[in-house]
């Protein structure tokens, strides 16, 4: 069974730095093909996507958002951690960790984590 | 980037209803699409893959079909459980993209 589960703190303030941890069960990222990404969600608003690690430690991100997203992974842990330089509010969003396939896309998500980006 | 576009935003429809929901990408994207159903609160939940793939355990009123940068996910016939947000995906080039949503309302 996979499953993937976000941590994080909940809420941060404007200019700090994001540190998000998934955790993740029933796969392993050191398999061919396999890769571990984040997704997130403003309140109200639509999907984007932001970042995802392939198990050969290829790394994609966002083109809006290079610039403050770092992605890194533990494989003896199994987790991916995702980094966020210079928070601000309109970055208050549900950021979802997920597995990715290259055929079947997003198969597995994991359950969501809102951070709130306020002073 | 890839830019996704989805019509309608937003669509009134009965249960019992054929409905049907459009992604356009701005490039093409072969059949490297995905459509998600998202309920408030939840994570979303992939319906199909690869444009006309069914996802395992997904009821087969769901359809995609398409190829290149036009795509469409049909319901046959409406249920309750599918009022809900869908969202189309492309993971042919990166980064990959989302489109806006379609919400689907009661009518």
């Amino acid at each position: 069974q996979i499953t993937l589960k976000e941590s994080g703190p909940t809420l941060v303030k404007p200019t700090q730095t994001l540190t998000l941890t998934c955790t993740f069960s029933g796969f392993s990222l050191s398999t061919r093909g396999v890769a571990v990404g984040w997704i997130r969600q403003p309140p109200g608003k639509a999907l984007e996507w932001l970042a995802l690690i392939y198990w050969d430690d290829d790394k994609r991100y966002s083109s809006s958002l290079k610039s403050r997203l770092t992605i890194t992974k533990d494989t003896s842990k199994n987790q991916v951690v995702l980094t966020v330089t210079n928070m601000d509010p309109l970055d208050t969003a549900t950021f979802y960790c997920v597995r990715y396939d290259s055929t079947t896309a997003v198969e597995y998500w994991g359950q969501g984590t809102l951070v709130t980006v306020s002073s | 980037d890839v830019q996704m576009t989805q019509s309608p935003s937003t669509l009134s429809a009965s249960v019992g209803d054929r409905v049907t929901i459009t992604c356009r990408a701005s490039q093409t994207i072969t059949n490297w699409l995905a459509w998600y159903q998202q309920k408030p609160g939840k994570a979303p939940n992939l319906l199909i893959y690869k444009a006309s793939s069914l996802e395992s355990g997904v009821p087969s009123r769901f359809s995609g079909s398409g190829s290149g940068t036009e795509f469409t996910l049909t319901i046959s016939s409406l249920q309750p459980d599918d009022f809900a947000t869908y969202y189309c995906q492309q993971y042919n080039v990166y980064p990959f993209t989302f489109g806006p949503g379609t919400k689907v309302h009661i009518k």
